[in-house]
């Protein structure tokens, strides 16, 4: 079955340091995979996608993630953190059909 | 203006009342879908439609029943709310073809149960 596992609840940075988001999933074909980023009060916005090609994908506002078929990961990062930067992230796949599955969410708060 | 819009934001009911969410999108998007965020949860599917003829039921369907009135609306409906539906409520579209593409989300409807 497919799923996806977001082991941090929650994650604090400082202001500028490095940041990488962990997102590990099980599917049985070639996943699609995404990122995505709530703010406070908003709906959820896409960060970056994987379909295929280059393992090392980019997103909007300066982060990147990079896919590992053979941990089954697809970990978010990004090298200096803003505090605009403070939201919740989901990692998500997506099945063949448009069927999508969310991890449970990682909680950024960044402190100056 | 949004692309999914979401009607209403908030809303406050009572247990057994029946409520109606609704979604509207201008993105000309065949497929769409509605999701229930709860904290430590994440997002779960309760029903998703590919086109006005196919509605779908997702993982947590019980409870809900949805009508897909025209392609650019798709509405969620709880005949008889009960506390445990107290959520966030997201409306979201997707392109329509065979590869899986990105999801496009309302800003949501917090509904709260007493």
């Amino acid at each position: 079955a497919q799923s996806v596992t977001q082991p941090d609840i929650h994650i604090t940075v400082s202001e500028g340091a490095s940041l990488e988001l962990r997102c590990n999933y099980s599917y049985g074909a070639t996943p699609y995979l995404f990122w995505y980023v709530q703010s406070p009060g908003q709906g959820l916005q896409l960060l970056l996608k994987y379909f295929s090609g280059d393992t090392l994908v980019q997103g909007i506002k300066g982060f990147e993630a990079e896919f590992k078929r053979s941990q089954s990961s697809f970990n978010l990062r990004k090298p200096s953190v803003h505090w605009s930067d403070a939201a919740e992230y989901f990692c998500a796949v997506g099945a063949w059909g448009n069927q999508f599955y969310f991890g449970t969410g990682t909680s950024l708060t960044v402190i100056p | 203006d949004a692309d999914v819009t979401q009607t209403p934001r908030n809303r406050i009911t009572k247990t057994g009342k029946r409520i109606m969410l609704e979604c509207s999108q201008t993105k000309g998007h065949d497929r769409m879908y509605w999701y229930r965020q709860d904290p430590g949860l994440g997002l779960r599917l309760i029903y998703y439609s590919f086109d006005v003829k196919d509605i779908n039921k997702g993982e947590i369907s019980d409870g809900y029943s949805v009508s897909r009135q025209a392609q650019a609306k798709f509405s969620l409906s709880l005949e008889s709310a009960i506390p445990n539906q107290t959520a966030l409520y997201f409306c979201a579209t997707s392109i329509s073809g065979s590869y899986t593409g990105e999801l496009f989300f309302g800003e949501g409807s917090r509904l709260t149960v007493l």
